[in-house]
């Protein structure tokens, strides 16, 4: 069965870096886009990233463009979300999915929470 | 961008009885290859979100079949044709023809 299990959040401080890490499963990993969605505490879903199944192609939401990076490695199944800069608004449950552009994000991960903070 | 917006942000309804969200984008979702890309997401209380519908009507794979989706163009709607207890969280549609893809900003439902 298809699973997605995120790791790396934790608490860091303003302007520290942290990196995410999610691991695939169960499926054919680089025949699928991926991506990261974010939903900071008691708010709603944000896409942040996405990467297409060979990794060549990238995007990310305004927010975020500049400071994080999503990467993958196929041969190892698994997704990486580079975060730098980090401020206080990126504080969130950040999910990996599989599914990206025109595909639905059709299995997630159970998240893996960033804090921000002094 | 498209922005996507939805209403009610909020709904209690009574198990048995229907319940429809709506979801409206700034642009159409309707692609050249003829495809309209408009996906419904529900999160229940304390999970991941799943995927309910993509492209409109299609139901995921385990969904019960008192969910349907319907529409066209920038207007959408999501029906529970007969809510259980079970259906309870926050409802998102999200659109993911263009970049960046968005979601729109949940419509909460809870039983009465």
């Amino acid at each position: 069965q298809v699973q997605l299990v995120e790791s790396g959040g934790g608490l860091v401080k303003p302007g520290g870096s942290l990196r995410l890490s999610c691991a695939a499963s169960g499926f054919t990993f680089n025949n699928y886009y991926m991506s990261w969605i974010r939903q900071a505490p008691g708010k709603g879903l944000e896409w942040v990233s996405l990467i297409s199944s060979s990794g060549y192609t990238k995007f990310h939401a305004d927010s975020v463009r500049g400071r994080f990076s999503i990467s993958r490695d196929n041969a190892d199944n698994s997704l990486y979300l580079q975060m730098n800069s980090l401020r206080a608004e990126d504080t969130a449950v950040y999910y990996c999915s599989r599914g990206g552009t025109s595909e639905p994000l059709d299995y997630w991960g159970q998240g893996t929470l960033v804090t921000v903070s002094s | 961008d498209i922005v996507m917006t939805q209403s009610p942000l909020s709904l209690a309804v009574t198990p048995g009885e229907p319940a429809s969200i709506s979801c409206r984008s700034s642009q159409s979702l309707l692609h050249s290859n003829g495809y309209t890309y408009l996906d419904w997401y529900l999160q229940k209380p304390g999970q991941s979100p799943q995927l309910l519908i993509s492209l409109v009507s299609n139901r995921a794979s385990g969904v019960p079949d008192r969910f349907s989706g319907s529409g066209s163009g920038t207007d959408f709607t999501l029906k529970i044709s007969r809510v259980e207890a079970e259906d309870v969280g926050v409802y998102y549609c999200m659109q993911p023809l263009q970049i960046p893809p968005a979601f729109g900003p949940g419509t909460k439902v809870v039983i009465k």
